[in-house]
């Protein structure tokens, strides 16, 4: 079968660092993405893992274990503007299809 | 410039009603994506185009009609829709199917549809 894993909730404080988990089991696997999604809006690209390790971007990393299955987001320096949804997303072997996970919906608070 | 731009906005139409949602991106890309999301769920694929030709329908009713015109454009086309179909329609475009790093899925801004 196919299921993304995600905690549906998380609350931070602005200035502090949040880790967002994903555990995936798809059919196949060719890469896995993030992608954040403010309330009424389309998602926005942040990070795209296909091998394992870490990937820094600014004040965003992500990090893939294919072995583990898992991925998380890590977010710096967190700021009131990264109140959002987090969305992990696997893109299959056979097929060009993300498999989206349903979101993490995060709270920066003052 | 990794814009993919989507028309209309908003959009609200009867259930008799035939209309139809647009989709452009001018990245070279050749790959082009129609997703739909309802409120708190994460997106659906629904089709997938490359190189202006069908790839995948994920089993999507037949009220709902892609079309591809050129490598640039994505239309959807939608007739006697449900009140259910109102959504987010979101398209997306890749620089092709294959995977590797770089190859990586833009969204637009989406359309929201409400179905009365």
């Amino acid at each position: 079968g196919q299921n993304i894993d995600q905690p549906t909730e998380m609350t931070a404080t602005e200035g502090a660092i949040v880790q967002i988990n994903c555990t995936y089991q798809t059919s196949g696997f060719n890469g896995l993405f993030w992608y954040q999604q403010h309330a009424g809006e389309a998602p926005t690209f942040l990070s795209y893992n296909v091998l394992d390790g870490l990937e820094e971007k600014g004040r965003f990393s992500s990090f893939l274990s294919r072995s583990k299955g898992y991925s998380y987001l890590l977010l710096k320096e967190l700021q009131m503007k990264d109140s959002a949804s987090y969305l992990c997303a696997v893109r299959e072997q056979r097929r060009p299809k993300l498999i989206f996970g349903t979101g993490t919906r995060l709270q920066v608070f003052p | 410039d990794t814009e993919v731009t989507q028309t209309p906005k908003h959009l609200v139409m009867g259930m008799t009603n035939k209309k139809s949602l647009k989709c452009e991106q001018h990245m070279g890309h050749r790959a082009m994506y129609w997703y739909k999301q309802k409120a708190k769920k994460p997106p659906e694929l629904m089709f997938v185009y490359s190189y202006e030709k069908l790839s995948i329908n994920e089993s999507v009713p037949s009220r709902f009609s892609p079309e591809c015109p050129n490598s640039s454009l994505l239309n959807l086309h939608l007739h006697a829709l449900q009140p259910e179909d109102s959504a987010l329609y979101l398209c997306a475009s890749s620089q092709d199917l294959s995977a590797g790093i770089g190859n990586t899925i833009y969204f637009g801004e989406g359309s929201w549809l409400t179905v009365v």
